[in-house]
Protein backbone atom coordinates (compact mmCIF):
# COMPACT_ATOMS: atom_id res chain seq x y z
CA UNK A 1 0.00 0.00 0.00
CA UNK A 2 0.98 3.81 -0.11
CA UNK A 3 1.69 4.01 3.65
CA UNK A 4 1.09 2.08 7.15
CA UNK A 5 -2.48 1.38 7.19
CA UNK A 6 -3.47 0.21 10.81
CA UNK A 7 -7.00 -0.99 12.45
CA UNK A 8 -9.24 0.14 14.03
CA UNK A 9 -8.92 4.09 13.66
CA UNK A 10 -10.88 3.76 17.61
CA UNK A 11 -11.39 0.71 19.91
CA UNK A 12 -13.21 0.97 23.55
CA UNK A 13 -12.75 -1.84 25.53
CA UNK A 14 -14.13 -2.12 28.40
CA UNK A 15 -12.01 -3.36 31.28
CA UNK A 16 -10.83 -6.29 31.48
CA UNK A 17 -11.27 -6.94 27.89
CA UNK A 18 -8.95 -8.33 25.22
CA UNK A 19 -8.08 -6.34 22.30
CA UNK A 20 -6.16 -6.51 19.29
CA UNK A 21 -4.73 -3.76 17.31
CA UNK A 22 -3.63 -4.11 13.66
CA UNK A 23 -0.68 -2.74 11.14
CA UNK A 24 -0.27 -3.23 7.79
CA UNK A 25 3.00 -2.13 6.93
CA UNK A 26 4.36 -0.20 4.05
CA UNK A 27 5.06 -3.32 1.35
CA UNK A 28 8.63 -4.09 1.61
CA UNK A 29 9.41 -2.55 4.45
CA UNK A 30 12.00 -4.95 6.52
CA UNK A 31 11.29 -3.20 10.34
CA UNK A 32 7.96 -2.87 11.45
CA UNK A 33 7.50 -0.42 15.00
CA UNK A 34 5.08 -0.01 17.89
CA UNK A 35 4.56 2.49 20.27
CA UNK A 36 2.13 4.09 23.19
CA UNK A 37 1.54 7.17 22.97
CA UNK A 38 -0.11 9.18 25.74
CA UNK A 39 -1.62 12.44 25.37
CA UNK A 40 0.82 15.43 25.89
CA UNK A 41 3.75 12.95 25.45
CA UNK A 42 5.85 11.32 23.02
CA UNK A 43 5.63 8.40 21.67
CA UNK A 44 6.98 5.49 23.55
CA UNK A 45 9.09 2.43 22.49
CA UNK A 46 7.02 -0.69 22.58
CA UNK A 47 8.24 -3.56 20.58
CA UNK A 48 10.67 -3.70 16.89
CA UNK A 49 10.37 -6.54 14.53
CA UNK A 50 12.61 -6.61 11.85
CA UNK A 51 10.83 -9.17 9.05
CA UNK A 52 9.12 -11.92 11.58
CA UNK A 53 11.53 -11.75 13.68
CA UNK A 54 10.63 -9.62 16.86
CA UNK A 55 14.40 -8.40 17.84
CA UNK A 56 13.59 -5.86 20.68
CA UNK A 57 10.31 -6.42 22.91
CA UNK A 58 11.61 -4.15 26.19
CA UNK A 59 9.01 -1.33 26.00
CA UNK A 60 6.14 -3.80 26.61
CA UNK A 61 4.51 -2.75 29.74
CA UNK A 62 3.80 -6.27 31.16
CA UNK A 63 3.22 -9.58 30.17
CA UNK A 64 -0.65 -8.93 28.83
CA UNK A 65 1.22 -7.24 26.17
CA UNK A 66 1.81 -9.56 23.04
CA UNK A 67 2.68 -8.16 19.56
CA UNK A 68 3.60 -10.66 16.57
CA UNK A 69 4.32 -10.56 12.73
CA UNK A 70 3.99 -13.94 11.64
CA UNK A 71 4.92 -13.60 7.83
CA UNK A 72 7.20 -10.38 7.89
CA UNK A 73 4.39 -8.07 6.65
CA UNK A 74 0.98 -7.49 8.68
CA UNK A 75 1.98 -7.05 12.74
CA UNK A 76 -0.60 -7.53 15.50
CA UNK A 77 -0.48 -6.00 19.08
CA UNK A 78 -2.64 -7.90 21.34
CA UNK A 79 -3.42 -6.73 25.03
CA UNK A 80 -5.25 -9.13 27.05
CA UNK A 81 -7.29 -7.59 30.12
CA UNK A 82 -7.27 -4.04 29.49
CA UNK A 83 -6.75 -2.08 32.14
CA UNK A 84 -7.48 1.91 32.10
CA UNK A 85 -4.11 2.74 32.14
CA UNK A 86 -3.86 1.03 28.54
CA UNK A 87 -5.72 4.11 27.33
CA UNK A 88 -3.69 5.49 24.93
CA UNK A 89 -3.00 5.96 21.34
CA UNK A 90 -1.39 2.94 19.78
CA UNK A 91 1.08 3.84 17.04
CA UNK A 92 2.90 2.24 14.42
CA UNK A 93 5.36 2.69 11.95
CA UNK A 94 7.29 1.04 9.36
CA UNK A 95 10.98 1.31 7.25
CA UNK A 96 12.48 -0.14 4.33
CA UNK A 97 15.57 -1.09 6.34
CA UNK A 98 16.99 -2.71 9.27
CA UNK A 99 20.29 -0.64 10.00
CA UNK A 100 20.83 2.44 11.92
CA UNK A 101 19.83 4.92 9.31
CA UNK A 102 16.62 3.68 8.26
CA UNK A 103 13.60 6.33 8.12
CA UNK A 104 10.43 5.40 10.11
CA UNK A 105 6.91 6.47 8.98
CA UNK A 106 3.72 6.14 10.81
CA UNK A 107 0.45 4.97 10.42
CA UNK A 108 -2.50 6.83 11.94
CA UNK A 109 -2.90 5.20 14.69
CA UNK A 110 -5.21 2.93 16.71
CA UNK A 111 -6.71 5.28 19.73
CA UNK A 112 -8.04 2.44 22.24
CA UNK A 113 -10.18 3.92 25.29
CA UNK A 114 -10.46 1.25 28.43
CA UNK A 115 -13.85 2.13 30.41
CA UNK B 1 17.44 11.24 32.87
CA UNK B 2 15.02 10.54 29.78
CA UNK B 3 17.20 9.29 26.83
CA UNK B 4 15.75 12.14 24.62
CA UNK B 5 15.48 15.44 26.20
CA UNK B 6 13.28 18.17 24.71
CA UNK B 7 11.66 21.49 25.99
CA UNK B 8 7.85 21.32 26.31
CA UNK B 9 6.85 24.49 25.55
CA UNK B 10 5.21 26.11 24.44
CA UNK B 11 7.30 27.90 22.15
CA UNK B 12 5.67 30.90 20.91
CA UNK B 13 7.41 32.82 17.82
CA UNK B 14 6.10 35.35 15.27
CA UNK B 15 5.48 34.93 12.02
CA UNK B 16 8.44 34.74 9.90
CA UNK B 17 10.47 34.83 12.16
CA UNK B 18 13.24 31.78 13.35
CA UNK B 19 11.75 29.25 15.31
CA UNK B 20 14.42 27.30 17.52
CA UNK B 21 13.82 23.58 18.80
CA UNK B 22 16.49 22.01 20.55
CA UNK B 23 17.12 18.17 22.01
CA UNK B 24 20.17 16.37 23.67
CA UNK B 25 20.11 13.10 24.01
CA UNK B 26 21.93 10.42 26.19
CA UNK B 27 23.66 7.49 24.12
CA UNK B 28 26.95 8.28 22.43
CA UNK B 29 26.28 4.96 20.31
CA UNK B 30 23.10 6.92 18.54
CA UNK B 31 23.63 6.52 14.74
CA UNK B 32 20.88 8.55 13.35
CA UNK B 33 18.73 11.63 14.23
CA UNK B 34 14.71 13.10 13.13
CA UNK B 35 12.16 15.61 13.54
CA UNK B 36 8.76 14.56 13.09
CA UNK B 37 6.04 17.16 13.42
CA UNK B 38 2.58 16.10 14.89
CA UNK B 39 -0.67 18.20 14.29
CA UNK B 40 -2.94 17.76 17.36
CA UNK B 41 -4.88 14.40 17.03
CA UNK B 42 -2.65 13.45 14.04
CA UNK B 43 0.32 10.85 13.46
CA UNK B 44 3.79 12.05 13.66
CA UNK B 45 5.11 12.85 10.19
CA UNK B 46 9.28 12.65 9.54
CA UNK B 47 10.60 16.18 8.38
CA UNK B 48 13.97 15.93 8.41
CA UNK B 49 16.51 13.42 9.36
CA UNK B 50 20.29 14.36 9.82
CA UNK B 51 23.21 11.32 9.86
CA UNK B 52 26.63 13.18 10.24
CA UNK B 53 27.84 16.19 12.07
CA UNK B 54 27.25 19.68 11.05
CA UNK B 55 24.21 21.02 9.61
CA UNK B 56 21.34 19.74 6.80
CA UNK B 57 19.11 21.89 5.29
CA UNK B 58 15.83 21.87 3.44
CA UNK B 59 13.74 24.15 2.43
CA UNK B 60 12.71 26.35 5.48
CA UNK B 61 13.98 23.62 7.45
CA UNK B 62 17.84 23.21 8.56
CA UNK B 63 19.19 20.65 10.98
CA UNK B 64 21.90 20.72 13.14
CA UNK B 65 23.99 18.02 14.85
CA UNK B 66 26.64 18.15 17.45
CA UNK B 67 27.54 14.14 18.15
CA UNK B 68 29.98 15.46 20.48
CA UNK B 69 27.73 17.92 22.19
CA UNK B 70 25.03 15.09 21.79
CA UNK B 71 22.74 17.84 20.78
CA UNK B 72 20.35 18.26 17.53
CA UNK B 73 18.65 21.45 16.68
CA UNK B 74 15.78 22.10 14.00
CA UNK B 75 15.72 25.51 12.74
CA UNK B 76 12.72 26.74 11.18
CA UNK B 77 13.23 29.90 9.01
CA UNK B 78 10.10 32.34 7.95
CA UNK B 79 7.76 30.33 10.19
CA UNK B 80 4.49 30.00 9.20
CA UNK B 81 1.12 29.33 10.93
CA UNK B 82 0.61 25.92 9.40
CA UNK B 83 4.19 25.56 11.37
CA UNK B 84 2.42 25.29 14.64
CA UNK B 85 2.67 21.53 16.13
CA UNK B 86 4.39 19.37 18.29
CA UNK B 87 8.06 18.68 17.01
CA UNK B 88 9.48 15.19 18.31
CA UNK B 89 13.01 14.47 18.40
CA UNK B 90 14.43 11.25 17.58
CA UNK B 91 16.91 8.72 17.63
CA UNK B 92 17.88 6.04 16.42
CA UNK B 93 20.34 4.05 18.90
CA UNK B 94 20.85 1.19 16.06
CA UNK B 95 22.73 -1.70 17.17
CA UNK B 96 24.14 -4.66 15.44
CA UNK B 97 21.32 -5.33 13.14
CA UNK B 98 18.81 -3.85 14.21
CA UNK B 99 16.80 -0.28 14.72
CA UNK B 100 15.57 0.99 18.12
CA UNK B 101 14.08 4.46 17.66
CA UNK B 102 13.84 6.50 20.96
CA UNK B 103 11.56 9.81 21.02
CA UNK B 104 11.67 12.94 23.02
CA UNK B 105 8.28 14.56 24.50
CA UNK B 106 8.05 17.03 22.10
CA UNK B 107 8.65 20.53 21.78
CA UNK B 108 4.97 22.86 21.58
CA UNK B 109 5.36 25.19 18.76
CA UNK B 110 3.25 28.20 18.56
CA UNK B 111 3.52 31.19 15.71
CA UNK B 112 2.05 33.91 16.29
CA UNK B 113 0.36 35.76 13.13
Amino acid sequence: GAGVSQSPRYKVAKRGQDVALRCDPISGHVSLFWYQQALGQGPEFLTYFQNEAQLDKSGLPSDRFFAERPEGSVSTLKIQRTQQEDSAVYLCASSLGSQGDTEAFFGQGTRLTVV
Amino acid sequence: QKEVEQNSGPLSVPEGAIASLNCTYSDRVSQSFFWYRQYSGKSPELIMSIYSNGDKEDGRFTAQLNKASQYVSLLIRDSQPSDSATYLCAVNKGYSSASKIIFGSGTRLSIRP
